[in-house]
């Protein structure tokens, strides 16, 4: 079963809005990272927030963590076309035999519109 | 460098033919990993490796082997194609599989058919 849910699923937005993405998981972390995937591509890692972290932020992107909820957000700030992909949370594990697996979201697709 | 690589980018099977989705990384890469994206369903994990000679089962594993004999080689053979096969794969790498942050580092993945 999958350890993160994203929502929205679908997002569309005006280029210049900002867009907010959320991801809920169900078991404790170390870190949750975040993944942006464009149409056909593989995915790219975007920015990683540690379990003892509240926000962090890395040019126009902004995470915040709330463990109590189990949930992260992203906020993609001043969006431009270029930002049209589908985006993941993938939160990290071990295995038993202590190996790490990362898990990942169902992802929201967000379009920019120009 | 090249990174993650992938061969092919697409395949047609027939139900119960097999065939090997190559995967290659030439960062040096302890952790490599397999996973296949449906759509509504987002990555799942098929097998993993943390190094030369060890690997292990993930989420999904069942109709699909891999093996690991050098560092940079993470192959993925499916033994006897099934239309529920049909997917996309990905391969992955991490600097190591025992650390507790990996950024992973994803090739453009294998779009196979399976008819």
């Amino acid at each position: 079963s999958q350890q993160g849910e994203e929502d929205p699923q679908a997002l569309s937005i005006q280029e210049g809005e900002n867009a907010t993405m959320n991801c809920s998981y169900k078991t404790s972390i170390n870190n949750l990272q975040w993944y942006r995937q464009n149409s056909g591509r593989g995915l790219v890692h975007l920015i990683l927030i540690r379990s003892n972290e509240r926000e962090k932020h890395s040019g126009r992107l902004r995470v915040t963590l709330d463990t109590s909820k189990k949930s992260s957000s992203l906020l993609i700030t001043a969006s431009r076309a270029a930002d049209t992909a589908s985006y993941f949370c993938a939160t990290d594990g071990f295995f038993s035999g202590g190996y790490q697996k990362v898990t990942f979201g169902t992802g929201t697709k967000l379009q920019v519109i120009p | 460098n090249a990174g993650v690589t992938q061969t092919p980018k697409f395949q047609v099977l027939k139900t119960g033919q097999s065939m090997t989705l190559q995967c290659a990384q030439d960062m040096n890469h302890e952790y490599m990993s397999w996973y296949r994206q449906d759509p509504g369903m987002g990555l799942r994990l098929i097998h993993y490796s943390v190094g030369a000679g060890i690997t292990d089962q993930g989420e999904v594993p069942n109709g699909y082997n891999v093996s690991r004999s050098t560092t940079e080689d993470f192959p993925l053979r499916l033994l006897s194609a099934a239309p529920s096969q049909t997917s996309v794969y990905f391969c992955a790498s991490s600097l190591s599989g025992t650390r507790a942050y990996n950024e992973q580092f994803f090739g453009p993945g294998t779009r196979l058919t399976v008819l």
